[in-house]
């Protein structure tokens, strides 16, 4: 059970530049999750996904596209990346959003993105 | 809005030395209090949740309490294998996602 997996790791981008962070977990997850997480700020809710084909907007959407075409991935897209994008960003998976005991939110590793 | 405030901001433990740490949040209806630790370049990791006044869960050397407007996560006897990053997130009633604090970071020093 390799649970929740981030693809790139670390990636550092020109200004202007467009990449896809790919989130995979295997728990057969319903609810996906695209955090950041930046110094002062704490962990800011991205996008979000309650299942296959699904998108919604979180906190911060400004500049982010994501994509949920299998129910065990959830793309985040940057089309054009500026630096106020520099950040670590995680995925997360629950297998619920609201059934206590089953609502826990499961973090990947983290992809670490500079933009310059 | 919902908020959550962690305090302080930074701990520093000998080994052994029992402590608390604060999160006291304002969310219109609360669903869930969630505690997460991280470790340095990692994901955060799943400690407790905890759903209403009064509850309390324990794991280990760590101790969850809740009330109407805080949660005290207690550590007692910390190791230095204690020393991380911990998190306390909030979810609203009705709600669709964790609202986080900053955090603590913890230091047990041997």
């Amino acid at each position: 059970n390799a649970g929740v997996t981030q693809t790139p790791k670390f990636r550092v981008l020109k200004t202007g530049q467009s990449m896809t962070l790919l989130c995979a977990q295997d728990m057969n997850h319903e609810y996906m999750y695209w955090y950041r997480q930046d110094p002062g700020m704490g962990l800011r809710l991205i996008h979000y996904s309650v299942g296959e084909g699904t998108t919604a907007k979180g906190e911060v959407p400004d500049g982010y596209n994501v994509s949920r075409l299998k129910k065990q991935n959830f793309l985040l897209g940057l089309e054009s990346a500026a630096p106020s994008q520099t950040s670590v960003y995680f995925c997360a998976s629950s297998y619920s959003m609201g059934l206590a005991g089953s609502d826990e939110q499961f973090f990947g590793p983290g992809t670490r993105l500079t933009v310059l | 809005e919902d908020q959550v405030t962690q305090s302080p901001e930074a701990l520093r433990l000998q080994e052994g030395e029992s402590s608390s740490l604060n999160c006291s949040y304002t969310v219109s209806g609360l669903r869930g209090l969630f505690w997460y630790r991280q470790d340095p370049g990692k994901g955060p990791e799943f400690l407790f949740t905890l759903y209403s006044a009064g509850e309390e869960k324990e794991k280990e050397r760590l101790k969850a309490t809740l009330t109407k407007k805080e949660s005290f996560l207690h550590i007692t006897a910390p190791k230095p294998e204690d020393s991380a990053t911990y998190l306390c997130a909030v979810q609203a009633v009705g709600g669709s996602r964790l609202t986080f604090g900053e955090g603590t970071q913890l230091t047990v020093n041997p």
